[in-house]
């Protein structure tokens, strides 16, 4: 299966500060790569599909970029709701695969 | 409003048996396969596996594959998960997600269902 490899496992930035999230593969998925953001108590939501589409009704802040096997998430100014965990998700080969997650958190 | 709604939470001892349930509202339920996926406690997410409404064909993650029955009834647009003989270790939280058919991100998410095994 593809291990997704996700860097760094905390993150720590203050409102208004730009954050990158990096996600790695151990092979190629193509474009196939979502990232999901995940709030305490909360199912995780969708953010980001096909490497860099935005889902429906999600901040322009938010944008990815990458393909094959590099890939990253920004978020350009960081707001007090964007404190949350964000996995990345390949789902180019079955089985599915996540990464183990970044926490962004308040510095 | 397009939603998953999915069953309650639920305490069991090792070797019982359990079903839990995700029922789509709001959309064409048999136009989007459905995932699972658990969360064990603090943990990171892992894809279990996924099926067609509309026609009942289920792919399992080798990792879960044997332990777990995913099912579907269409005419209640209910996917179901299921475990046969419940273990400590599968105490978790299981969310159902809807996607496209296909290679395709998971864009609606249920709440999730909580489920302790403990003896």
């Amino acid at each position: 299966e593809i291990v997704m490899t996700q860097s760094p496992a905390t993150l720590s930035g203050s409102p208004g500060e730009r954050a990158t999230l990096s996600c790695r593969a151990s092979q190629s998925v193509s474009g196939n790569l979502a990232w999901y953001q995940q709030k305490p108590g909360q199912a995780p939501r969708l953010l980001i599909y096909g490497a860099s589409t935005r889902a429906t009704g999600i901040p322009a802040r938010f944008s990815g970029s990458g393909s094959g096997t590099e890939f990253t998430l920004t978020i350009s100014s960081l707001q007090s709701e964007d404190f949350a965990v964000y996995f990345c998700q390949q789902y180019n080969n079955w089985p599915w695969t996540f990464g183990q997650g970044t926490q962004v958190e308040i510095k | 409003e397009v939603q998953l709604v999915q069953s309650g939470a639920e305490v069991k001892k090792p070797g019982e048996s359990l079903r839990i349930s995700c029922k789509g509202c709001g959309y064409s339920f048999d136009s989007y396969w459905i995932s699972w996926v658990r969360q064990m406690p603090g943990k990171g997410l892992e894809w279990m596996g996924r099926i067609d409404p509309s026609d009942s064909y289920s792919h399992s993650s080798p990792s879960f594959q044997g332990h777990v029955t995913i099912s579907v009834d269409k005419s209640i647009s209910t996917a179901y998960l299921q475990w046969g003989s419940l273990k400590a270790s599968d105490t978790a939280m299981y969310y159902c997600a809807r996607h496209p058919r296909g290679n395709t991100a998971m864009d609606v998410w249920g709440q999730g269902t909580t489920v302790t095994v403990s003896s």
